[in-house]
């Protein structure tokens, strides 16, 4: 059982926007606007797509948006294209000694 | 710009020591940053292992930590995992990546590498 809890899958048709969430604690998510989300596409490499709640890496897309209310964030993907569709992990600094926790994945379908 | 290539053997007996190598280019680990470790088993989500900085300072996950030692070699600009007495569950791909002090994000990556437990 993962710390952060996400959807274990959502869908969108191209050209329309999602949002996947991230359930945490007040010890981490919560607490801290340390989360973090990472696209993997099958085989691949984990790819960082937000960092500290919101923030965009350069290279990365303007249509991926990341925000955050309480214990809970969102990445939100607008105008969905078919190379989104990918897992999506989330993670966050936590205060316990664990110090990062993971999401178990949200697998992304553009249908 | 920065790269990471991790090495080491693909298969590891059970009760035995994994030991991988994390290889930087493109940057001087003595410059800052931590550097971490992460592995995904096959099929499943990801799992923080510990991060290590130049100065030798290490964090481990809890549920890890008496099993796993981390290591740098400013020289060789490398740092390395071993994992002791491994079990089936360990098996999974292995990423080596840049992190930070709060962990807040993990980038770049390197391809990773599967390290298979079995006799």
């Amino acid at each position: 059982q993962s710390a952060l809890t996400q959807p274990a899958s959502v869908s969108g048709s191209p050209g329309q926007s999602i949002t996947i969430s991230c359930t945490g604690t007040s010890s981490d998510v919560g607490g801290y606007n340390y989360v973090s989300w990472y696209q993997q596409h099958p085989g691949k490499v984990p790819k960082i797509m937000i960092y500290d709640v919101s923030n965009r890496p350069s290279g990365v897309s303007n249509r991926f948006s990341g925000s955050k209310s309480g214990n809970t964030a969102s990445l939100t993907i607008s105008g969905l294209q078919a190379e989104d569709e990918a897992d999506y992990y989330c993670s966050s600094y936590t205060s316990s000694s664990t110090l990062v926790v993971f999401g178990g994945g949200t697998k992304l379908t553009v249908l | 710009q920065v790269q990471l290539q991790e090495s080491g053997p693909g298969l590891v007996k059970p009760s035995e020591t994994l030991s991988l190598t994390c290889a930087v280019s493109g940057y001087s680990i003595s410059s800052g940053y931590y550097w971490g470790w992460i592995r995904q088993p096959p099929g499943k989500g990801l799992e923080w292992i510990g991060n290590i900085y130049h100065s030798g300072s290490t964090y481990y996950n809890p549920s890890l930590k008496s099993r796993v030692t981390m290591s740098v070699d400013t020289s060789k600009n490398q740092f390395s995992l071993k994992l002791s007495s491994v079990t089936a569950a360990d098996t999974a791909v292995y990423y080596c990546a840049r992190t930070t002090v709060t962990t807040d994000w993990f980038d770049p990556w390197g391809q990773g590498t599967l390290v298979t437990v079995s006799s």
